[in-house]
């Protein structure tokens, strides 16, 4: 059961670039996430979905497109990267039955802009 | 709307030593709380949960945590330190039906030999 795997660890791009993030689980979780960590900050919400053809923005969307064709898959599009883009990035898993079902999340992205 | 404060960025304690993780909490709802542990360049990995059963929660490698709703808090503690909890850890609070969690800016732990 590998859970949630993202692709690439690690990946540096010039400003202006495009690039995207691969998310993919294997448990049949409705809902998906992505998160950016940077440092004091704790995770910020980029985008989520509550199932296939449903997406919406969170906290910090602007720069950033999803989709979600199926349940297993969610990719981050950054659509032209800057460096305040730099920063680690995390997608997240998770039922959407029950009050307290907890998140699943993947070893992280760790993006580099300059 | 829903927020999580972790009162203190960093803690340092010796081996053997107890380890408390301050988090308060504000929700319009009956919130579901969680403790995560991030080691270094790694993902997040559950501590434990508050599923309303019980006030006091006990999570994996002898944390545990305790829910006070008068008070908006969920504390974590551990009643001995090991140099392997040396780590970030994130309070996260999820409020009502949209499934959306909100961190808190984390706390980082050191652990002294």
């Amino acid at each position: 059961n590998a859970g949630v795997t993202q692709t690439p660890k690690f990946q540096v791009l010039k400003t202006g670039q495009s690039m995207t993030l691969q998310c993919a689980q294997d448990m049949n979780h409705e809902y998906m996430s992505w998160y950016r960590q940077d440092p004091g900050m704790g995770l910020r919400l980029i985008h989520y979905s509550v199932g296939a053809g449903i997406t919406d923005q969170g906290e910090v969307p602007n720069g950033y497109n999803v989709s979600r064709s199926t349940t297993e898959d969610f990719p981050l599009r950054l659509l032209s990267a800057a460096p305040s883009q730099t920063s680690v990035y995390f997608c997240a898993s998770s039922f959407t039955g029950g009050d307290f079902s907890e998140a699943f999340f993947g070893q992280g992205t760790r993006l580099t802009v300059v | 709307a829903q927020s999580v404060t972790q009162l203190d960025s960093h803690v340092s304690v010796s081996e053997g030593t107890p380890v408390l993780l301050r988090c308060n909490y504000s929700s319009s709802y009956s919130p579901s709380l969680f403790w995560y542990v991030q080691h270094p360049n790694k993902g997040l990995q559950l501590l434990l949960k508050y599923t309303s059963a019980a006030t006091l929660v006990k999570g994996i490698n002898g944390f545990e945590a305790e829910f006070k709703k008068s008070e908006t808090s969920f504390h974590l503690t551990k009643p001995s330190a090991h140099m392997s909890d040396a780590a970030e850890y994130f309070c996260v609070v999820r409020a009502g039906d949209d499934y959306k969690l909100s961190f808190g800016a984390g706390t980082t732990v050191t652990v002294r030999a």
